[in-house]
């Protein structure tokens, strides 16, 4: 069975510092993984996807990688700001369509 | 595109009544729908996979009498919650998938806004 990792649970830095985010899992067979914020009592909202062929995707100042050997994939924030507070998670897809979640990482940005 | 509906977004009742929570996808079929619950502070467990005419797929520990899965179509699905008790409020998200074959086929995965159930 899959098992997701996020470190660390929970994360404050003040705003203007880059954010790195880690998402580990345990079987490499996955056909793409994903990268989610969440607001407090809110729904997910998809950041960015990575298909299990590829090593990285960007959308402007998020960068997420992935090393399918290592069974690792990390979020980078660049120059976060107070609007980034929130809760990231991954989530790997598995078969049928299923996903499997990490944890979350809470992050606090302060201005 | 892809957005997924959920209604309502928040409802609250007595212990005992049954509860209705319905998915829709608004643009697009979905081929599966996904039913996830959320405690405070944790992260969202799958408790049913749902694919249209055919009987939902539980996940090991929920109880499908307790939670009935209804995929009438390729863009309504609903759960319902019968004889709600206090230890069932969480919150509920729905989300549809379908099969994009653009570039490398993939399953996408859109999530409606969720529904905060409170049952006292």
């Amino acid at each position: 069975k899959q098992e997701v990792t996020q470190i660390p649970a929970a994360l404050s830095v003040p705003e203007g510092e880059n954010l790195v985010l880690n998402c580990s899992f345990t079987d490499s067979a996955i056909y793409n993984l994903q990268w989610f914020r969440q607001d407090p009592g809110k729904g997910l909202t998809s950041l960015l996807l990575i298909q299990s062929s590829q090593r990285e995707q960007t959308s402007g100042r998020l960068n997420a990688s992935l090393d399918k050997s290592s069974g690792r994939s990390t979020l980078y924030i660049a120059a976060s700001q107070p609007g980034d507070s929130a809760t990231y998670l991954c989530a790997m897809l598995g078969s049928w369509g299923k996903l499997q979640f990490g944890a979350g990482t809470q992050v606090v940005v302060t201005p | 595109g892809a957005v997924v509906s959920q209604h309502p977004s928040r409802v609250i009742c007595k212990s005992g009544t049954s509860v209705k929570i319905e998915c829709r996808s608004l643009d697009f079929q979905a081929t599966t729908m996904f039913w996830y619950r959320q405690f405070p502070k944790q992260s969202l467990m799958l408790m049913a996979t749902s694919n249209e005419g055919s009987k939902a797929t539980y996940e090991q520990g929920v109880e499908k009498d307790k939670f009935l899965i209804n995929h009438a179509s390729l863009t309504l699905s609903t759960l319902t919650v019968t004889s709600a008790h206090p230890e069932d409020s969480s919150f509920y998200i729905c989300s549809a998938s379908f099969l994009r074959l653009r570039g490398a086929p993939s399953y996408e995965q859109y999530f409606g806004p969720g529904t905060r159930l409170t049952v006292t």
